[in-house]
């Protein structure tokens, strides 16, 4: 099976454009989460889509937002880009059939550099 | 609210030697243990995980983690280290939504450095 694929591998934006970033699953997985990575404040969930619901939130501002498609296909958004929104933007799957006992797999991450 | 401690930024380990590389969690309920590692400008690669059953789990490349109730700990061990092992690594927990929902909290990590 192929693994979870995220486009595009690199961007760079300026302070106050919008972004939007795309993850595709594995095959299957009908869960998909966004996870935010940066040296600071190290790998922070984003939020969590099932069956294009969005079934949990993290703690970031409005800016950020997402949504889910139903081949499972996800995008999330980041609109009027800040400096600190530079980060390494993972992707991650899993199939949503043991709920909480899930395996995630990731994908390699866009990272996303604002100037 | 759930949450993991990786004690360690770094771990220094000569290469055939054996590894640890520590976590210790706080959760209310039973806890859903992940260990992951990354590599440079890679994503998180699984590596074992533990929900339920025998307190040691095996899983990839060698690895296998203890899960210690009494002292809320779930260290990662390999009995001889790679100089391919050098990596981060993160210790992590679920964390279940009323909605059913979850998300994955994880530790800062904890980067090995594998001498040959």
């Amino acid at each position: 099976k192929a693994g979870v694929t995220q486009t595009p591998r690199y961007l760079i934006k300026t302070r106050g454009q919008q972004v939007t970033l795309s993850c595709s699953p594995i095959s299957g997985h009908r869960s998909v989460s966004w996870y935010q990575q940066t040296p600071g404040q190290g790998l922070q969930f984003l939020f969590e889509y099932f069956s294009e619901t969005q079934r949990n939130k993290g703690n970031f501002p409005g800016r950020f937002s997402g949504r889910q498609f139903s081949n499972s296909r996800s995008e999330m958004n980041v609109s009027t880009l800040e400096l600190g929104d530079s980060a390494l933007y993972l992707c991650a799957s899993s199939p949503a059939t043991s709920g909480g006992a899930d395996t995630q797999y990731f994908g390699p991450g866009t990272r996303l550099t604002v100037l | 609210a759930q949450s993991v401690a990786q004690p360690e930024d770094q771990v220094n380990v000569a290469e055939g030697n054996p590894l640890t590389v520590k976590c210790t969690y706080s959760v209310s309920g039973n806890p859903y243990l992940f260990w992951y590692v990354q590599y440079p400008n890679r994503g998180l690669q699984f590596l074992l995980k533990y929900i339920t059953g025998d307190n040691l789990v095996k899983g990839s490349y060698g690895f296998e983690a203890e899960f210690n109730k009494s002292q809320t700990s779930f260290h990662l061990k390999k009995p001889s280290a790679l100089v391919s092992d050098s990596a981060l690594y993160f210790c992590a927990v679920r964390d279940i939504a009323y909605t059913g929902g979850f998300k994955t909290i994880f530790g800062a990590g904890t980067r090995l450095f594998v001498k040959a």
